[in-house]
């Protein structure tokens, strides 16, 4: 089973560009998770998804943020325009999605984002 | 206070010894309980999941939930090279998809 994908893995720009992250989950998951990993810190949520649809997103900033899981398989993550302070990883993980059950969430190898 | 807190470390150790890493939290809700491996350069990986209080031994890890005073430990038992990495703790709510909160996480080296 092929695990979580995630593209691209590193990623440099200057501040003020936008950047954008994708992510493909494992098959069968019906959500999907993005997390932002500051260095030295744990993984923090930024939206949740099931299917297509956002059910969690309180913690993305969305005045620059914006994500999208059209058809809700896969996922787009980004940032318009980027700050110093987006430079993370940022991790998606999904889950099977059943109601009523503790679900494993399998995090992608993340993406590393450096603002210049 | 953040809702977890999880000693950074480092923490390095000689092959073959015992390692202890804990956390505390302050949310009461907190139900399932988790420890994740992360190397480095690579997500997250679920190493142990318990659920409430009580035990959770798997080969070399024990997991140790005391809900009573809101702490969780893990045990590495004959600690190895490859045991090298970031592990966090997170935990969560309810059952099914809700999201981790996660500590800091805690480095352990094991020297050969």
């Amino acid at each position: 089973e092929a695990g979580v994908v995630q593209s691209p893995r590193y990623k440099i720009i200057e501040k003020k560009q936008p950047v954008a992250f994708w992510c493909n989950p494992i098959s069968g998951h019906n959500t999907l998770y993005w997390y932002r990993q500051n260095l030295g810190q744990g993984p923090e949520l930024l939206i949740r998804y099931e299917n297509e649809e956002a059910v969690d997103d309180s913690q993305l900033p969305k005045d620059r943020f914006s994500a999208e899981r059209l058809k809700g398989v896969d996922s787009t993550l980004k940032i318009q325009p980027a700050e110093l302070g987006d430079s993370a990883v940022y991790l998606c993980a999904s889950s099977r999605g059943r109601q009523g059950r503790h679900e494993t969430q399998y995090f992608g190898p993340g993406t590393r984002l450096l603002v210049l | 206070q953040k809702e977890v807190e999880q000693d950074p470390g480092p923490l390095s150790v000689p092959e073959g010894a015992i390692v202890s890493l804990n956390c505390t939290y302050s949310n009461s809700a907190f139900q399932y309980f988790m420890w994740y491996r992360q190397y480095s350069r690579k997500g997250p990986e679920l190493l142990m999941y318990t659920y409430s209080s009580g035990n959770k031994e798997d080969g070399r890890f024990t997991a140790q939930v005391d809900k009573s005073s809101k702490y969780i430990s893990l045990f590495i038992r004959d600690s190895q090279p490859s045991d090298s990495a970031t592990y966090l703790c997170a935990m969560s709510r309810n059952s099914g998809n809700t999201p981790l909160v996660f500590g800091k996480g805690t480095r352990l080296s094991v020297i050969a």
